[in-house]
């Protein structure tokens, strides 16, 4: 069956690094996405991307963050100089069509922990 | 701004036992709605999603939920546990106005008991 994959499963980085995260979509997939959960908190949206640009994205997407779809099969979101606040688990989503025709498949995510 | 709510972060039954999990959203107009469920060290699953349909939905595993729009609830229940149905359970909405975004609520965590 096919499924979103995202490398690595945990990610721990010193304050004011450069992470990229990685996701491959499901390959004909159209619409992705990068959602977060901050430990103990709700799963909050950051950001879609279709046809090769940002579709929309959060108050919590701000310049330190920026996403790019490289290679026509992965899909990565980098963090600048990350904060403490930082710390999170950082979900890669993607669908076919919109979220609300479609189901969205969700990768098992990358655990972020900024030290 | 549209938002779902969740109560009960944590939710314990027996095996067999009715599982309801519930979920309220504010909303001006019938979203879409869905339920999302992660096992341990997966990803969120769909279990089901209600888009203006019928107002009782089926989904995988034998979860159902109902959308009430006088309650602006959307609950999911299952008759019966299972101990393979421990998980935290999201309930989720798209807002309205073409919007391609899920909003999540906070998690429930079902723990299944012998």
């Amino acid at each position: 069956e096919p499924e979103v994959t995202q490398t690595p499963s945990h990610q721990v980085t010193q304050m004011g690094q450069e992470v990229i995260l990685r996701c491959v979509p499901i390959s004909n997939h159209l619409y992705f996405y990068w959602y977060r959960q901050i430990l103990g908190q709700k799963v909050e949206f950051l950001v879609s991307f279709y046809n090769n640009e940002i579709s929309e994205k959060s108050e919590i997407f701000d310049d330190q963050f920026s996403v790019e779809r490289p290679d026509g099969s992965n899909f990565t979101l980098k963090i600048r100089s990350t904060k403490l606040e930082d710390s999170a688990m950082y979900f890669c989503a993607s669908s076919e069509f919109q979220v609300s025709n479609t189901e969205a498949f969700f990768g098992q995510g990358t655990r972020l922990t900024v030290v | 701004a549209q938002s779902v709510t969740q109560l009960g972060s944590h939710v314990s039954v027996s095996e067999g036992a009715l599982v309801l999990l519930r979920c309220n959203y504010s909303s001006s107009v019938p979203p879409y709605l869905f339920w999302y469920v992660q096992y341990p060290n997966q990803g969120l699953q769909l279990l089901l999603k209600y888009t203006s349909a019928a107002t009782l939905v089926k989904g995988i595993n034998g979860f159902e939920a109902e959308f009430k729009k006088s309650e602006t609830s959307f609950h999911l229940t299952k008759p019966s546990a299972h101990m393979s149905d421990a998980a935290e359970y999201f309930c989720a909405v798209t807002p309205s106005g073409g919007y391609n975004k899920l909003i999540f609520g906070a998690g429930t965590r079902l723990a299944v008991h012998p």
